[in-house]
């Protein structure tokens, strides 16, 4: 079946720190990748995307490539703030379209 | 961009209520809505995947006659919690596709806080 494997948290990082959330999935045939962002109280929003292999979707300073042949799509940021604080969810659509996430992940950013 | 209205954020009622949420897509129209549950500190778990004009498709566990789905326009699907309890206390969240755009990424409410007293 379909499944998305994240980077267990919480992670805690410094202001301007370099932040990498690993994303490895399985899906028949060429899934489209997502992840979405949850801020506290909030719901989901959608951050970045990549919908083929090799596409990097980016957003916010937020970058992920879409790796085929490592079956992953991890999320990174050069230089996190505060504001970043918040759950990261990876997510897929196979070719059954019905959306799979990730179990999040939490970051909080001290300054 | 694409906006999706849930309503209420924020609901506390007493046990055996029934509790009605709204999903709307402000400015698309969305034939399948989705509705998930989310625990805290947790991921989403898809509950039902709501169709316009048909029967709501429920994931296995979920009990239909507790959750009722409707989705009677292409911009407004409800979930209704029927006799509520405790353990139904949760976060919902709605989202919702595109017409036609079956590859393309949902757009999400807000989430309602459902607490049951």
């Amino acid at each position: 079946g379909n499944s998305v494997t994240q980077m267990e948290g919480p992670v805690t990082l410094s202001e301007e720190a370099f932040l990498t959330i690993n994303c490895t999935y399985t899906a028949t045939g060429y899934p489209s990748l997502f992840w979405y962002v949850q801020y506290p109280g909030e719901g989901l929003q959608l951050l970045l995307k990549a919908t083929k292999a090799d596409d990097k979707g980016s957003n916010k300073g937020f970058e992920a490539t879409y790796r085929k042949e490592t079956t992953s799509f991890h999320l990174e940021k050069g230089s996190v703030q505060v504001s970043d604080s918040a759950v990261y969810f990876c997510a897929l659509i196979p070719n059954d379209y019905k959306l799979s996430f990730g179990a999040g992940t939490t970051v909080t950013v001290r300054a | 961009g694409a906006v999706v209205s849930q309503h209420p954020s924020w609901v506390i009622c007493k046990s055996g209520t029934s509790v009605k949420i709204e999903c709307r897509s402000l400015d698309f129209q969305a034939t399948t809505m989705f509705w998930y549950r989310q625990f805290p500190k947790q991921s989403l778990m898809l509950m039902a995947t709501s169709n316009e004009g048909s029967k709501a498709t429920y994931e296995q566990g979920v009990e239909k006659d507790k959750f009722l789905i409707n989705h009677a326009s292409l911009t407004l699907s409800t979930l209704t919690v029927t006799s509520a309890h405790p353990e139904d206390s949760s976060f919902y969240i709605c989202s919702a596709r595109k017409t036609g755009m079956s590859n393309q990424p949902q757009h999400f409410g807000d989430g309602t806080r459902l607490s049951i007293l």
